[in-house]
C-alpha cells in the first residue's frame, strides 16, 4: 500500500482567494487522482494528474479553476482558484498501486483537505 | 462509463445487530474494492476481491464478488458502534489504467 500525506489537513479561506493543497506519497506512483467530496456524499473525479504531462480533466472541471502541478512522482498539488462557499468540500488525492504478487490494482486515498470557504 | 449502484443510502441499527450492503452494476469490473471512511478523514481501503465467487472475511466483515463480477456485498456481522461510517465500493475497470468508478456510498450508524 502506499502512505499519502497531504497539507493542510483543513483550511477556512475568504472568497475570492485561492489555496493549493500538497499530495505528497511515499513511493514513485505513474498516475495520482485528485477527488471532491460533499459532506456525507460520494467522490467526484476532479483530474488524473501524470508526471510530465498536463493533468485530465472530467466534465465540470477546467484547468482554470483547478489547476494541477505533477513535477515529480511522488509530489502534486491541487490548487482552487477565485474560491466561492460552493467550493467548500473535502479534498482527496489518491493513487493507484499495484499488489504483490497479485498484480491487481488498488486506489489509496490521503486523509483529505477539508476547505471552507466564506 | 460503468455504473455502480450502491445501496442503501442510509442504514442505522442498534449494536449486535448484522447489517448488507450491497453494489451492482451492468458492467464487469477486473475487481472491486470496499472503503470505509470515518468523519474528517480520507477512505480507507478494507479489502479488494479479484475472482467471480470470491468471499473474503474480515474479522466480523464478509465480502463477496460476484459470479460475473458485476456486483459484491458487504456483510456485518454483529455490528459495533466503531462500525459507523460511510462505506463506499469501488470498481476497476478491465483496462488497467482506467478511472475506478465509485458508488454513491452506504453510511452506517451504529447505536449502543
Amino acid at each position: 500500500s502506499a502512505v499519502i500525506s497531504q497539507k493542510p489537513s483543513r483550511d477556512i479561506c475568504q472568497r475570492g482567494t485561492s489555496l493549493t493543497i500538497q499530495c505528497q506519497v511515499d513511493s514513485q506512483v505513474t498516475m495520482m487522482f485528485w477527488y471532491r467530496q460533499q459532506p456525507g456524499q460520494s467522490l467526484t473525479l476532479i483530474a488524473t494528474a501524470n508526471q510530465g504531462s498536463e493533468a485530465t480533466y472530467e466534465s465540470g472541471f477546467v484547468i482554470d479553476k483547478f489547476p494541477i502541478s505533477r513535477p515529480n512522482l511522488t509530489f502534486s498539488t491541487l490548487t482552487v482558484s477565485n474560491m466561492s462557499p460552493e467550493d467548500s468540500s473535502i479534498y482527496l488525492c489518491s493513487v493507484i498501486g499495484t499488489s504483490v504478487p497479485s498484480s491487481y490494482n488498488e486506489q489509496f486515498f490521503g486523509p483529505g483537505t477539508r476547505l471552507t470557504v466564506l | 462509463t460503468q455504473l455502480l449502484e450502491q445501496s442503501p443510502q442510509f442504514l442505522s441499527i442498534q449494536e449486535g445487530e448484522n447489517l448488507t450492503v450491497y453494489c451492482n452494476s451492468s458492467s464487469v469490473f477486473s475487481s472491486l474494492q470496499w472503503y470505509r471512511q470515518e468523519p474528517g478523514e480520507g477512505p480507507v481501503l478494507l479489502v479488494t476481491v479479484v475472482t467471480g465467487g470470491e468471499v473474503k472475511k474480515l474479522k466480523r466483515l464478509t465480502f463477496q464478488f460476484g459470479d460475473a463480477r458485476k456486483d459484491s456485498s458487504l456483510h456485518i456481522t454483529a455490528a459495533q458502534p466503531g462500525d459507523t461510517g460511510l462505506y463506499l465500493c469501488a470498481g476497476a475497470p478491465p483496462d488497467s489504467w482506467g478511472k475506478f468508478q465509485f458508488g454513491a456510498g452506504t453510511q452506517v450508524v451504529v447505536t449502543p
